[in-house]
């Protein structure tokens, strides 16, 4: 039973064409993040939600906006993909309990 | 800042054990992870350590030496499936995100 959804897994799109990834969870935790991983890389923090509380992390370029409707869902677009964007992006879930994240299966973007 | 350093890879037997180390320098600490990451997949929780000591699951146990800022990873009879990079993060007191290592790609030969 998937718990954190994300949808699509691979994602092609060209040179500055916005681009949309999604991430939903059945677990009803308060934070949801997303993560840039780049190949050989550790998982580098883009934001997060405390709820609807958004943090963005002071490195995360503009280019990269988040939206959070509501518990389940939450959104990363990305306004111009440059071709250094290409990337694996992760979202995870936590309870907000210090507990452990739980990590969706990614989406694979390539930029054309 | 944050530093986290963990060996780029290892390479072992099928039925061997294998130790990952990590060493962390942190602004605060609040409780270590280990993350299993098969390619081209996301990471799945292992372990945590927040007091020092070790914490045994099955074939992976972890140890935490805080005052040492040391944790390793023990992957005891290891099998084919247990090639994978494994990912050491620590939490952070002041703000409770992770900062993750870059990984080790742990490869186990027949």
């Amino acid at each position: 039973d998937a718990m954190v959804i994300q949808n699509p897994r691979y994602q092609v799109t060209q040179f500055g064409k916005p681009v949309t990834l999604s991430c939903s969870q059945t677990l009803n935790h308060n934070v949801m993040y997303w993560y840039q991983q780049k190949s050989s890389q550790a998982p580098k923090l883009l934001f997060h939600y405390y709820d609807k509380d958004f943090n963005n992390e002071a490195d995360t370029p503009d280019n990269f906006q988040s939206r959070r409707p509501n518990t389940s869902f939450c959104f990363l677009d990305i306004r111009s993909p440059g071709l250094g964007d290409a990337a694996m992006y992760l979202c995870a879930t936590e309870t907000g309990t210090q507990e452990t994240q739980y990590f969706g299966p990614g989406t694979r973007l390539l930029v054309l | 800042g944050q530093n986290i350093d963990q060996p780029t890879e290892m390479t072992a037997t099928e039925g061997a054990i294998v130790q990952i180390n990590c060493t962390y320098q942190t602004s605060g600490f609040n409780g270590l992870f280990w993350y299993q990451q098969h390619a081209g997949e996301a990471p799945t929780f292992l372990s945590y350590n927040v007091l020092d000591g070790l914490e045994e699951k099955g074939r992976f146990s972890s140890f935490l030496s805080r005052s040492k800022g040391y944790s390793y990873l023990l992957l005891k009879e290891l099998q084919m499936k247990d090639s994978a990079s494994y990912l050491c993060a620590v939490r952070r007191s002041n703000d409770y995100k992770l900062s993750f290592g870059a990984g080790t790609t742990v490869t186990v030969r027949a």
